[in-house]
């Protein structure tokens, strides 16, 4: 089973700061990495789904980048927004198809 | 489209009795998975499907039991309840095409075993 660690578990920041999470998975048998946004009360929606080395995407002001060969992601938010704070996942699939999960990164956006 | 649909919402069990959470989509997505949620712990996979007839298991699948009998509905039954099921549940799913689509997530089934 895959092992998917997230850090920090969790970040205040003041609104406008640009924070980033970090997500560590194995690298052998990879075959794509998912990010996912959770606000309270609410269900996961996808953010990104990246399967190459050197991958980036970006959604507005969220980015990601991915590293296959480390086993690495980071995810990125420039100029956070009170409505940017929830819980940030990332997850990994290997070749079994299985799409294994992080504990997550909460975070909190002070106006 | 409806989505991805989960019912009940929510549901108190009794030790050792058995139930069926049910979900379904209607977007003709081939892989289905159930998840529960538990404090500090993310989400966690129980069983996947990777379409009607396959299923196999994820990091927590004892005491559960599915089966996909068609493309829409990948119900997840509670043989016997235990207290330590006491979770909130979350059936996803998403089309193949390699690894370029996230899931899509139900809206949750919070389950109570007393």
């Amino acid at each position: 089973i895959l092992n998917v660690e997230q850090s920090p578990q969790s970040l205040h920041v003041q609104e406008g700061d640009s924070t980033n999470f970090t997500c560590s998975f194995p690298s052998s048998n990879f075959y794509a990495l998912h990010w996912y946004r959770w606000e309270t009360a609410k269900s996961p929606e996808a953010l990104f789904v990246m399967t190459l080395n050197g991958d980036e995407k970006k959604k507005g002001r969220i980015s990601a980048t991915l590293n296959t060969k480390e086993g690495y992601s980071y995810l990125y938010i420039k100029g956070s927004q009170p409505e940017d704070s929830a819980t940030y996942l990332c997850a990994s699939m290997d070749s079994s198809y299985k799409l294994i999960f992080g504990s997550g990164t909460r975070l909190l956006v002070r106006p | 489209n409806a989505g991805v649909t989960q019912t009940p919402k929510f549901q108190v069990l009794k030790t050792g009795q058995s139930m069926t959470l049910q979900c379904a989509q209607d977007m003709n997505h081939e892989y289905m998975s159930w998840y529960r949620q538990d404090p500090g712990m993310g989400l966690r996979l129980i069983h996947y499907s990777v379409g009607a007839g396959i299923t196999d298991q994820g990091e927590v699948p004892n005491g559960y039991n599915v089966s996909r009998s068609t493309t829409e509905d990948f119900p997840l039954r509670l043989l016997s309840a235990a207290p330590s099921q006491t979770s909130v549940y979350f059936c996803a799913s998403r089309l193949t095409g390699g690894g370029n689509y996230g899931y899509t997530f139900g809206s949750g089934t919070r389950l109570t075993v007393v």
